[in-house]
């Protein structure tokens, strides 16, 4: 059983449209984390959550972008109004101890 | 502001060699570093962590090393296979996760 599952695998999107990526820790976890790679860079960092608030966010995390835990297990990733730069994968993260564990990714592709 | 880097970007060895991948990092104060393994279009599989008071650690056929003064780690992978074939990240950890760039390692058949 994965330590961190991200749902969809695959999303294609229209531009301009709202996107919402999930992720589920599977056990219970305060710190999390969202990362994002573009096609071909590196990954990178966009916002820490901890004890349900954000605890930082980057400079890509603008007002386009909004964290919640909305029932306690699930993590999610709202991207607003979708920019065709905003292709890439996204990665759920959780901290267990020191250590973090990162889900599969979400592939969303913006058209 | 913490920077990652990984040298070499890119590595094609014959099967059956050892190899060395480094990776730099410009803020020493760390709680620790990981090294992960990404495959094409997948996502990130840790293979070592090292906290900052450890020099070094093993699972297997690779070992990582920490230097944390200097700044610098290393992993090491012993008796190479094709299956080996991947991107290797380097990241570090203060409060949030800051990766390296990666060196995409190809081993020859």
């Amino acid at each position: 059983e994965p330590e961190v599952t991200q749902t969809p695998s695959h999303q294609v999107t229209q531009m301009g449209q709202e996107v919402i990526l999930r992720c589920v820790p599977i056990s219970n976890h305060l710190y999390f984390y969202w990362y994002r790679q573009i096609l071909g860079q590196k990954v990178e960092f966009l916002v820490s959550f901890y004890n349900n608030e954000i605890s930082e966010k980057s400079e890509i995390f603008d007002d386009q972008f909004s964290v919640e835990r909305p029932d306690g297990s699930n993590f999610t990733l709202k991207i607003r109004s979708t920019k065709l730069e905003d292709s890439a994968m996204y990665f759920c993260a959780k901290r267990q101890g020191t250590e973090a564990f990162f889900g599969q990714g979400t592939r969303l592709t913006v058209v | 502001k913490q920077e990652v880097t990984q040298i070499p970007a890119a590595l094609s060895v014959p099967e059956g060699e050892n190899l060395v991948l480094n990776c730099s990092f410009t803020d020493s104060a760390i709680y620790n570093l990981q090294w992960f393994r990404q495959d094409p279009g997948k996502g990130l599989t840790s293979l070592l962590l090292i906290q900052s008071s450890q020099r070094e650690q093993t699972s297997g056929r690779l070992n990582a090393s920490l230097d944390k003064s200097s700044g610098r780690s290393t992993l090491y992978i012993a008796a190479s296979q094709p299956g080996d074939s991947a991107t290797y990240l380097c990241a570090v950890r203060h409060d949030k996760i800051i990766f390296g760039k990666g060196t995409r390692l190809h081993i020859l058949p």
